[in-house]
Parts: structure tokens; C-alpha cells; sequence
């Protein structure tokens, strides 16, 4: 069985930029996280959706949005980059049910900001 | 207080030693627990949920202590493969779910 999928890898993007990151959930798992993991930091929490709605978001500013679509896959938008933006974006999914289930991950997006 | 703590180590132990990590939690509502490796530069993996009454998989023993707000991971006959980091997470629902991250416990396992 497939897990997590990201992409892309790697992403180089200038100050002021925009940055679309993207997510495919493991198969049957409607829910996914994105989290950000500075250098050095722990993982914060971004956002949450389900059945294509957003149930949650962290203590981040509006220019992080994001969506999901019809067939579970979401995308995190950060507009505006900053420099301190720069850092691994992870993306989870579980089964329905929310924060409750197991979460599994996927291999990130390193995006550099400069 | 941080909503999640985790003593972040290092815990520099020999091979076929015994350890063990505590997170410490301040929401009393908190409702699910976990606990995550993470190798130098990769992605979390889920090692264990844990459980009210305390579960083990193999070398691996998670317990939960509502009374007193922590969750332990105990890892027996210590393995040079279990050197990484160790995160505890804890959900809980205030008006929505909320994932809290520990920082991470170090361990390297030396020979």
C-alpha cells in the first residue's frame, strides 16, 4: 500500500514569493494535517482538513492557507514568503475520525526561502 | 508551561541497556496519545499509540498516567537502530482538535 506522497522534494522560492506544496493521503484516509518543522524545532501544527473542509489551524498568519479536494489530496499555500517560512513542511494523513486516529506521514517538502 | 514537554536529552545509553522518556502534558481534556521516532532529517514515524491500560509491542512499553499528566515510553535491550528521536504527541479538543508535538527526546545507543 502506498503511503503519504509529497511534493515537490525540494522547493527554492525568493521573499515576497508564493509557495504551493502538495499532498496525496495513504488510500481510504480522508483526513490530513501539514505541519511545519524548522531547523532545529519541533513540528508545529499548520492545519487540518477533512472531507474537504477545514476543521482546524494552528497559531500561524493567514498567509498560510490550503485546501483539500474531492478526492482527499490537499495543497498548502504559503503567499508572502518570509525568510524564517523556510523549513520542512510535513503532511499526514489518517482515517476518518480526526487528530484521534493515527497519524502517518509523508517525507516533507524542504522549502528554502531566500 | 509548554502544553507538551519532553526532556530533550541527550540520553547516551550502551547497547542492552534499558531506557526510558517521560512527556509531560498540561491539558487535563487531552484524549489521545502517541509516540513518534524521527531519524536526523526524515519524517516522524509512529511507533505506538498508547493506551489507558498500557500497551507493548515487542522492546517497546508506552504508559499512560492521567492522574499525574504524563505518558512514558520505556525501551528495553537497547538496539544501535533505536538511536533517533522521540516525540510524543497529545491530542486534545478545545472547540476543535488540537496535535501537540513534544520537541523530541534524544537517544543514541552506543556499542
Amino acid at each position: 500500500e502506498a503511503g503519504v506522497t509529497q511534493s515537490p522534494t525540494h522547493l527554492i522560492k525568493t521573499r515576497g514569493q508564493q509557495a504551493t506544496l502538495r499532498c496525496s493521503p495513504i488510500s481510504g484516509h480522508t483526513s490530513v494535517y501539514w505541519y511545519q518543522q524548522a531547523l532545529g524545532l519541533g513540528l508545529q501544527f499548520l492545519l487540518w482538513y477533512d472531507e474537504g473542509e477545514e476543521r482546524n489551524r494552528g497559531n500561524f498568519p493567514p498567509r498560510f492557507s490550503g485546501r483539500q479536494f474531492p478526492n482527499y489530496s490537499s495543497e498548502l499555500n504559503v503567499n508572502a514568503l518570509e525568510l524564517e517560512d523556510s523549513a520542512l513542511y510535513l503532511c499526514a494523513s489518517s482515517s476518518t475520525g480526526g487528530p484521534s486516529y493515527e497519524q502517518y506521514f509523508g517525507p516533507g517538502t524542504r522549502l528554502t526561502v531566500t | 508551561r509548554k502544553e507538551v514537554e519532553q526532556d530533550p536529552g541527550p540520553f547516551n545509553v550502551p547497547e542492552g541497556a534499558t531506557v526510558a522518556f517521560n512527556c509531560t502534558y498540561s491539558n487535563s481534556a487531552s484524549q489521545s496519545f502517541f509516540w513518534y521516532r524521527q531519524d536526523c532529517r526524515k519524517e516522524p514515524k509512529l511507533l505506538m499509540s498508547v493506551y489507558s491500560s498500557g500497551n507493548e509491542d515487542g522492546r517497546f512499553t508506552a504508559q499512560l498516567n492521567r492522574a499525574s499528566q504524563y505518558i512514558s515510553l520505556l525501551i528495553r535491550d537497547s538496539k544501535l537502530s533505536d538511536s533517533a528521536t522521540y516525540l510524543c504527541v497529545v491530542n486534545f479538543y478545545t472547540g476543535g482538535f488540537k496535535t501537540i508535538f513534544g520537541a523530541g527526546t534524544r537517544l543514541f545507543v552506543k556499542a
